[in-house]
């Protein structure tokens, strides 16, 4: 079936330093590809998205592109700030893109701890 | 404005109690769900429900129970049934076949004692 892999954290970063998450997956069909966050004692929020191949997610700075030909969908940061700490999620939803979605698969989230 | 609200956010049971978890959305969202999440572990999908009178189990269903009876409320119950029941709980909507992803609530931290 669908899965999600993602990197294994903890990730610790400096502020001001530059931030990648990798996040992989496996889909029979076309998926949309999704980032949340989960800030401490929260629920999930959405950070970003794409619906079909090469296309580029970006919000508050971070950026990922729809790779269909490496299946990947890096969440990437130019210069994190202590305020970005926090788990971040890949996920997939079940379907062709631009048709009816499925449930969501998440991947096991990657904890960022940002120093000042 | 628009939200998913979950109630309460900590909650204590006595083991051999059922327990439920309220989940209420006034996005007109036609699609809820229940996660649940363990401590550095990812999401795990308790049960689902894509329209009103209707649900579906997820990949954790055994010893929870849930019910649609409405479209903004999808309560999940936690009955004596389930182990090891202290962990998060999360519900999420979702407004149906487009790619918007999930909204999600904030959670309740159930605490068997």
């Amino acid at each position: 079936g669908d899965s999600v892999t993602q990197m294994e954290g903890p990730v610790t970063l400096s502020e001001e330093a530059f931030l990648t998450i990798n996040c992989t997956y496996t889909a029979t069909g076309y998926p949309s590809l999704f980032w949340y966050v989960q800030y401490p004692g929260e629920g999930l929020q959405l950070l970003l998205k794409a619906t079909k191949a090469d296309d580029k997610g970006s919000n508050k700075g971070f950026e990922a592109t729809y790779r269909k030909e490496t299946t990947s969908f890096h969440l990437e940061k130019g210069s994190v700030q202590v305020s970005d700490s926090a788990v971040y999620f890949c996920a997939l939803s079940e379907g062709d893109y631009g048709g009816s979605q499925g449930n969501l698969i998440f991947g096991k989230g990657t904890k960022l701890s940002v120093k000042p | 404005d628009g939200g998913i609200t979950q109630s309460p956010k900590y909650l204590f049971r006595k083991e051999g109690q059922n327990v439920t978890l309220s989940c209420e959305q006034n996005l007109n969202h036609d699609a809820m769900y229940w996660y649940r999440q363990d401590p550095g572990q990812g999401l795990r999908l308790i049960y689902y429900s894509q329209i009103v009178n209707d649900f579906q189990k997820g990949d954790i269903a055994e010893g929870y129970s849930v019910s649609r009876e409405k479209k903004e409320s999808f309560p999940l119950t936690v009955t004596s049934a389930q182990k090891n029941p202290t962990a998060f709980y999360l519900c999420a909507s979702a407004r149906g076949p487009d790619n918007y992803g999930y909204t999600f609530g904030s959670g309740t931290r159930l605490t068997v004692v």
